[in-house]
């Protein structure tokens, strides 16, 4: 069965670059969903979208904005990246009709 | 709000012995509930959900989970552990199939030869 894709997998940028994180849902779902894992930690909810628009969002920096596309897919635009952002990037998915939920394995973001 | 309290940081069973990890969530209407497992550096692996219907919640790999509403608890279980067990495990809340979920902190579990 297709799952949540993400790349890039592994990510590596310098303190004050721009990193861009990208996120194919499960075909036929309709909301995307953002969350940060740093480590050790819980993973924290960013930002959702329903049907290409914002639909929540949590504790997500305003060095970071993300969209959807026609096509469904997301992007997590982060800027001026600091040490702390470092940390595993987790992009889920779910139907609203049927309940699914579903997480990506994650892109590491690694700031140096 | 909705929050979930997994009071175990750390468990160590011994291979073959039962497991139980605690789960206490706080939602004022019926939670939708999940247990998640995540092995170091992976993604996370939805073991079991809970969104009606029968209370016992059976999951892949032989885990199962009771929800309590008396007891805000969705704790999980399995009967045998084996040593691929060993990760971390997620308790997490929602308030409906598809809104953005609550992790708990997690519960380290370790498997003793």
């Amino acid at each position: 069965a297709a799952g949540v894709i993400q790349s890039p997998r592994h990510l590596i940028k310098e303190k004050r670059e721009t990193a861009t994180l990208k996120c194919y849902p499960i075909p036929r779902h309709d909301t995307v969903y953002w969350y940060q894992q740093g480590p050790g930690q819980d993973p924290q909810f960013l930002i959702s979208f329903y049907e290409k628009m914002q639909s929540d969002k949590g504790s997500i920096p305003d060095r970071f904005s993300a969209q959807q596309f026609s096509d469904y897919h997301s992007e997590l635009n982060m800027s001026s990246l600091e040490l702390g952002d470092s940390a595993l990037y987790f992009c889920a998915s779910s139907n609203t009709g049927f309940g699914g939920y579903t997480f990506g394995s994650g892109t590491r973001l690694t700031v140096v | 709000a909705q929050s979930v309290t997994q009071p175990d940081i750390h468990i160590t069973v011994s291979e073959g012995a039962s497991l139980e990890l605690r789960c206490n969530y706080s939602y004022g209407a019926t939670p939708y509930l999940f247990w998640y497992v995540q092995s170091p550096g992976q993604g996370l692996q939805l073991l079991l959900k809970y969104f009606s219907g029968d209370t016992l919640v059976q999951g892949i790999k032989g885990f199962e989970a009771e929800f309590k509403r008396s007891q805000s608890s969705f704790n999980l279980r399995k009967p045998s552990v084996h040593w691929s067990d060993a990760a971390e495990y997620f308790c997490a809340v929602g308030y409906s199939s598809a809104s953005k979920i609550i992790f708990g902190s997690g519960t380290r579990l370790s498997i003793r030869p």
